[in-house]
């Protein structure tokens, strides 16, 4: 089983609320990714976790509060978002971050719009 | 210049064409390789994975990597219009360290049209 499910599919937000994207994967997996795409762009690394610890943190603005609570969860909580930060948001996962290990297995992603 | 560049097209071609997708990059970092497929509004689906020049096969898919000339390749053979979808290339460094450890570099994506 090489799936990684993400809840919502879609979701609509104002620039005041609060809301989380979950992301979930049951292939062992001690890597977890975050990634926001545009429309016609490749996806861009936003966060990575390994065995729960944040790894990397691309510089993202402190309104993306990762969450990783066990080695099968990720969570993004958003809060304060802002109308360009409207993009599909994707999980992925993998065995681990280095050589053949970072072979990274992609959700369907959140389709977020902010008004 | 991009660390790695793919044409984005868009590339159209009949039933049955065999298609061919290409990414170069310039990193000599890079010792792994992956293809992945990507209909509109959905994830990307990871359809191959390679780690040393030659090709590797997978039904209609073959994945081709020339390290000497940083050139990668995907042929699909026999194209069908399901296979109508944007094709990332992404790549990523041996025994990375520090802050690339698990970075994917993407292509741009390349947009295919198979049509009947």
């Amino acid at each position: 089983d090489t799936e990684v499910t993400q809840t919502p599919k879609h979701l609509v937000m104002g620039m005041t609320n609060k809301k989380s994207l979950k992301c979930e994967q049951h292939m062992g997996h001690r890597a977890m990714y975050w990634y926001k795409q545009k429309a016609k762009k490749p996806p861009e690394l936003m966060f990575v976790y390994s065995y729960e610890k944040l790894s990397i943190n691309e510089s993202v603005p402190s309104r993306f509060s990762p969450e990783c609570p066990n080695s099968s969860l990720l969570n993004l909580h958003l809060h304060a978002l802002q109308p360009e930060d409207s993009a599909l948001y994707l999980c992925a996962s993998s065995q681990g971050l280095t050589g053949p290990y970072n072979e990274q297995f992609f959700g369907p992603g959140t389709r977020l719009t902010v008004l | 210049q991009k660390e790695v560049e793919q044409d984005p097209g868009p590339l159209s071609v009949p039933e049955g064409a065999i298609v061919s997708l290409n990414c170069t990059y310039s990193n000599s970092a890079f010792q792994y390789f992956m293809w992945y497929r990507q209909y509109s509004r959905k994830g990307p689906e990871l359809l191959m994975y390679t780690y040393s020049s030659g090709n590797k096969e997978d039904g209609r898919f073959t994945a081709q990597v020339d390290k000497s000339s940083k050139y990668i390749s995907l042929f699909i053979r026999d194209s069908q219009p399901s296979d109508s979808a944007t094709y990332l290339c992404a790549m990523s460094a041996e025994n990375a360290g520090g802050t690339s450890y698990g970075k994917l570099t993407f292509g741009q994506g390349t947009i295919l049209t198979v049509h009947p």
